[in-house]
């Protein structure tokens, strides 16, 4: 079973430039989650979705982060424009229903330097 | 916020058993314990989960208090490959919000 995808794998900016990432989740998983997580930290939740709507997107900093996943299959993050402190490697990650007790299964993820 | 507390981190011999202990002293009744762990340069990756019962998989044991105050992953024979941040996260039912504390950087030594 192919995993979750996401690319590219490492992108370099500078800031108030803008930058996307996408993510192909496993097949059949009708979650999609994106999360930040800051150098020496945990992975912070940034939103969920459930097949093409938005569940929780209450940690998103929607005055320069967007994602959409507008099929409910790959999904796209996109921040517009970069601060410094965006640095950070953004997971993404799926689950089959988002219901109850499930598995949440990550990707690589994409880490971003903001110069 | 996290609502765990786990050691920065830990040492084990090669073949030895690593016992990485987490503190969930204010879990609710609710709320289940995770274990994850991140390998360098990649995604957490699941190990093992369990409400009050001790579970175990081909991966790992966990141990959880009676009181549930408190728990312990067992990796029952350590190998370097399972030097990795490993996670203690406590989710209610039916919220996916994983809130990811620091971890313990587990380094598996020859």
């Amino acid at each position: 079973e192919a995993g979750v995808a996401q690319s590219p794998r490492y992108k370099i900016i500078e800031k108030r430039q803008s930058v996307a990432f996408w993510c192909n989740p496993i097949s059949g998983h009708a979650t999609l989650y994106w999360y930040q997580q800051i150098l020496g930290q945990g992975p912070k939740l940034l939103i969920q979705f459930q097949n093409n709507g938005v569940v929780d997107d209450s940690q998103l900093p929607k005055d320069r982060f967007s994602a959409e996943r507008l099929k409910g299959v790959d999904s796209t993050l996109k921040i517009q424009p970069a601060k410094l402190e965006d640095s950070a490697v953004y997971l993404c990650a799926s689950s089959l229903e988002g219901t109850g007790q499930e598995t949440q299964y990550f990707g690589p993820g994409t880490r971003l330097l903001v110069l | 916020d996290a609502k765990t507390t786990q050691p920065t981190s830990m040492d084990c011999a090669e073949g030895r058993a690593a016992n990485l202990p987490c503190n969930h002293s204010t879990i609710s009744g609710n709320e289940y314990v995770y274990w994850y762990r991140q390998i360098h340069s990649q995604g957490p990756q699941y190990i093992i989960h369990g409400l009050k019962n001790n579970e175990t998989n081909e991966m790992a044991s966990l141990i959880i208090t009676e009181d549930r105050k408190s728990s312990t992953l067992i990796l029952p024979h350590a190998t370097l490959r399972d030097t990795a941040v490993y996670y203690c996260i406590v989710r209610p039912y039916r919220d996916n919000d994983m809130r990811f504390g620091a971890g313990t950087r587990l380094t598996v030594k020859p």
